[in-house]
């Protein structure tokens, strides 16, 4: 298994393009998750996805957008890229019910990307 | 709203110098609490899940528990390969299973 994929590594975008960062898994994982992180904070929640056709907006959303048409696949959309979204992106899925159960998340090796 | 503190920020240590990491939490109902490692331009590697209170797991040179209120990462005899970023994070009950990370203990262990 490859396991989560994320592409591209880097990406250098002008203020005002827009761009999609890809996120893919092959563990049949119906929960996948986007993160924003930036030096010295912690991981912050952009989008989820707990099966396909349902996402919802997370911590910090604004000037993103997601879909999940598949259960592999979880593009992260950059509208009007501004340099406030200069980060580290990390794509991350896991198994879940909808019981009590918690599972742990497994991350992609992340999109550096830089707005100038 | 879910807070999740760690220190400290960074921790530099000798080769076969113990020590502890400190992760304290504030969460509406805790599902679960976890630890992760991470490499320079890395994602995020999972080493433990902890459910309640009392609960101790173990991996290798390294050890977590848990109380109520915070959570340790017990380091012994450290060796060079075990410098990272070390991410605590805290799923709370009712939510679709998302993360709320604290921003990383960066160990540094000098040979």
């Amino acid at each position: 298994n490859a396991g989560v994929t994320q592409t591209p590594k880097f990406r250098i975008l002008k203020i005002g393009q827009s761009m999609t960062l890809q996120c893919a898994q092959d563990m049949n994982h119906n929960y996948m998750y986007w993160y924003r992180q930036d030096p010295g904070m912690g991981l912050k929640l952009i989008y989820y996805s707990v099966g396909a056709g349902i996402t919802d907006k997370g911590e910090v959303p604004n000037g993103y957008n997601v879909s999940r048409s598949t259960t592999e696949d979880f593009p992260l959309r950059l509208e009007l890229a501004a340099p406030s979204q200069t980060s580290v992106y990390f794509c991350a899925s896991s198994y879940g019910t909808s019981g009590g159960a918690s599972y742990e998340q497994y991350f992609g090796p992340g999109t550096r990307l830089t707005v100038t | 709203e879910d807070q999740v503190t760690q220190s400290p920020e960074a921790l530099r240590l000798q080769e076969g110098e113990s020590s502890s990491l400190n992760c304290s939490y504030t969460v509406s109902g805790l599902r679960g609490l976890f630890w992760y490692r991470q490499d320079p331009g890395k994602g995020p590697e999972f080493l433990f899940t902890l459910y309640s209170a009392g609960e101790e797991k173990e991996k290798e040179r390294l050890k977590a528990t848990l109380t109520k209120k915070e959570s340790f990462l017990h380091i012994t005899a450290p060796k060079p390969e075990d410098s990272a970023t070390y991410l605590c994070a805290v799923q709370a009950r009712g939510s679709a299973r998302q993360l709320t990370f604290g921003s990383g203990t960066q160990l540094t262990v000098l040979p």
